[in-house]
């Protein structure tokens, strides 16, 4: 079972949509949970952080369940400017440090 | 605008040639990391510098040579690379190694193994 696991896409949909992407990930102790996002041909960046009781920002709502070992994204009203690439990440404590390990990510495009 | 600057943005080199990344963070941050993107990959760390200290290599080959002179500037030299060595090198820093902290990234270079 590979460790970030990501449905790769693509999921075009139109202006207004609501979409969601799901991540699962393999490792029971893993501790902290984000969602990047990947522009294409440029850097990830920090879309945001994924709490235990699930979190919103705007139209962006994360929602993780340690139990399924199951990270959410959910997107309401998406813009032509949300078109990118998601990335799940997961850190997972190591020896005296942490370790970042990222999905292949899920490609958005959202079509006029 | 990132904090974190690489450069060159673009490489070709061939099998033979000697060259290296540079990357410099201007965010004060404590842990520099160098990952490869390779296409339909996740992205794969490389390495891992704390305080300029190595803490992780995830069992590179030895053609890739990472250093790191200051918390400020993070290398990665180059040697007889493959062409399945063809990628996207990103470079990111955060705060330190504890959990929960932002990563930032560089911009990448694209490098081209001929």
């Amino acid at each position: 079972r590979k460790e970030v696991e990501q449905d790769p896409g693509p999921f075009n949909v139109p202006e207004g949509a609501t979409v969601a992407f799901n991540c699962t990930y393999s490792n029971s102790a893993s501790q902290s949970f984000f969602w990047y996002r990947q522009d294409c041909r440029k850097e990830p960046k920090l879309l945001m952080s994924v709490y235990s009781s699930g979190n919103e920002d705007g139209r962006f709502t994360a929602q993780l369940n340690r139990a399924s070992q199951y990270i959410s994204l959910l997107i309401r009203d998406s813009k032509l400017s949300d078109s990118a690439t998601y990335l799940c990440v997961v850190m997972t404590p190591g020896a005296g440090s942490y370790q970042l390990t990222f999905g292949k990510g899920t490609k958005l495009s959202v079509i006029p | 605008e990132t904090g974190v600057t690489q450069t060159p943005r673009h490489l070709v080199m061939g099998m033979t040639n000697k060259k290296s990344l540079k990357c410099e963070q201007h965010l004060g941050h404590n842990a520099m990391y160098w990952y490869k993107q390779s296409a339909k990959k996740p992205l794969e760390l490389m390495f891992v510098y704390s305080l300029e200290e190595r803490v992780e290599n995830n069992s590179v080959p030895s053609r890739f040579s990472p250093e790191c002179p200051n918390s400020s500037h993070l290398f990665l030299h180059l040697h007889t690379l493959q062409p399945e060595d063809s990628a996207l090198y990103l470079c990111a820093s955060s705060q330190d190694r504890q959990a929960g902290n932002e990563q930032f990234f560089g911009p990448g270079t694209r490098l081209t193994v001929l």
